[in-house]
């Protein structure tokens, strides 16, 4: 079975510019989640959406969104980009989530795309 | 504060030794709790679960204690392979499922 597939796997972009990154869950899982790793720290929560609708936004600028298709594969957009934004952007599914869902089930990770803005 | 704190290391270790890793955690509502393994440059992977009950998984042993909000990973008889960063995570109802990450321990295990 495939697991979480992410592309690009990595991208250089210009300040200013605008990113879209995709994720593809395992089959079968409805939840997809996105993380921030910049070098040296453990991820940050971005978004979480389940079941097409978002269920949970970490403490990003509204530069930063997402959305799930009916397929539950989900982009995530960065736009008007920052040196900062320079990081590898994790793409983690699961079978579950929402909230009020039982948190106990395990996440799997895409590889990520590793993005560079210069 | 952050919401998870770990000790970044690096712990440096010789291949048998015991090594244990340690993370305490602010939110007094964490529900879950795991310890994730994430390898140079690679995603990161669930080590395992951690239950009120301490829970044992060959080398690796996990131990929570809620009052102290307090996480524990053990890791008997090193292995070279067992060189990577090991990140503690916790979540809570309110945030569905988004995984609260420290900023994860470096381990080098040396022949």
């Amino acid at each position: 079975d495939a697991g979480v597939t992410q592309s690009p796997t990595h991208l250089i972009k210009t300040r200013g510019q605008q990113v879209t990154l995709r994720c593809s869950p395992i089959s079968g899982h409805k939840s997809v989640s996105w993380y921030q790793q910049v070098l040296g720290q453990g991820p940050q929560f971005i978004f979480q959406y389940y079941e097409k609708e978002e269920r949970g936004r970490g403490n990003f600028p509204d530069r930063f969104s997402a959305r799930q298709f009916p397929n539950y594969s989900s982009e995530l957009n960065v736009n008007a980009l920052l040196l900062g934004d320079s990081a590898l952007y994790l793409c983690a599914s699961s079978p579950k989530g929402g909230q009020g869902v039982p948190t106990d089930t395990e996440a799997f990770f895409g590889q990520g795309t590793r993005l560079t803005v210069v | 504060r952050k919401e998870v704190e770990q000790d970044p290391g690096p712990f440096n270790v010789p291949e048998g030794a015991t090594v244990a890793f340690n993370c305490t955690y602010s939110n007094s509502a964490s529900q879950s709790f795991f310890w994730y393994r994430q390898d140079c440059r690679k995603e990161p992977k669930l080590l395992m679960s951690v239950y009120s009950s301490g829970n044992e998984d060959g080398r690796f042993t996990a131990q929570l204690n809620r009052a102290s909000q307090y996480i524990s990973l053990l890791i008997r008889d090193s292995k070279l392979s067992d060189s990577a960063t090991y990140l503690c995570v916790v979540t809570h109802s309110n945030s569905g499922y988004a995984l609260n990450f420290g900023k994860g321990t470096s381990l080098l295990v040396t022949p």
